[in-house]
């Protein structure tokens, strides 16, 4: 069975510059979160959503964006990027939101963005 | 604001010796407590996980104790291999989303 997976692996831009980064969750699955991990520390939630909805924030600037589409796939986008955004983001799937072991999060291997 | 205390930060183990990591949590809304395994270049992996009505969850060569009054939790891996060189997170949250994470320890074992 495939895994989370995200595209692209790698990208580098400049500051100011706008990024789309995508996730096909595990399929079943219908909440898919984001997290930002900046080298050398552990992974900050950014977003969740289920069914296309969203149902959870993390403490970041409204500069970062997402959105979930009907097949569950999510979109992180990030605009007018800073030399602090450069990081590893993941995206972790799971069945539902909460009650149970079907609702673990799996993530995906991330895609490496550099902001020069 | 920093809400999952991991120590140490590095740790080197010999071959068959015993591994643990520590962590502290703050929010008293977490039930909760996964351990992540994080390869370079990897995402994290889930490796084990607890709920705060237990004291103590073992897996093969992972075991997780769990101390709710302290509020604290930890990592042994018994008969620590090379290959269980990685970085490890711990992480806690309320129900099984919004994860919060440890900064994480990075344990070499070595033979």
């Amino acid at each position: 069975d495939a895994g989370v997976t995200q595209s692209p692996t790698h990208l580098i831009k400049t500051r100011g510059q706008h990024v789309t980064l995508r996730c096909s969750p595990i399929s079943g699955h219908k909440s898919v979160s984001w997290y930002q991990q900046v080298l050398g520390q552990g992974p900050q939630f950014i977003f969740q959503y289920y069914e296309k909805e969203e149902r959870g924030r993390g403490n970041f600037p409204d500069r970062f964006s997402a959105r979930q589409f009907p097949n569950y796939s999510s979109e992180l986008n990030v605009n007018a990027l800073l030399l602090g955004d450069s990081a590893l983001y993941l995206c972790a799937s799971s069945w539902g939101l909460a009650g149970g072991s079907t609702d673990t999060q799996y993530f995906g291997p991330g895609t490496r963005l550099t902001v020069l | 604001q920093q809400q999952v205390k991991q120590s140490p930060q590095s740790l080197i183990v010999q071959k068959g010796g015993i591994s643990i990591i520590n962590c502290a949590y703050e929010n008293t809304a977490f039930d909760y407590f996964p351990w992540y395994q994080q390869f370079p270049g990897k995402g994290p992996a889930l490796l084990i996980a607890i709920r705060p009505d237990v004291s103590e969850k073992k897996e093969g060569r992972f075991t997780i104790s769990f101390n709710k009054s302290a509020k604290q939790f930890s990592l042994h891996i018994m008969d620590s291999q090379p290959g269980d060189s990685a970085t490890y997170f711990c992480a806690a949250s309320p129900g099984y989303q919004k994860v919060t994470f440890g900064t994480g320890t990075k344990l070499q074992v070595i033979p």
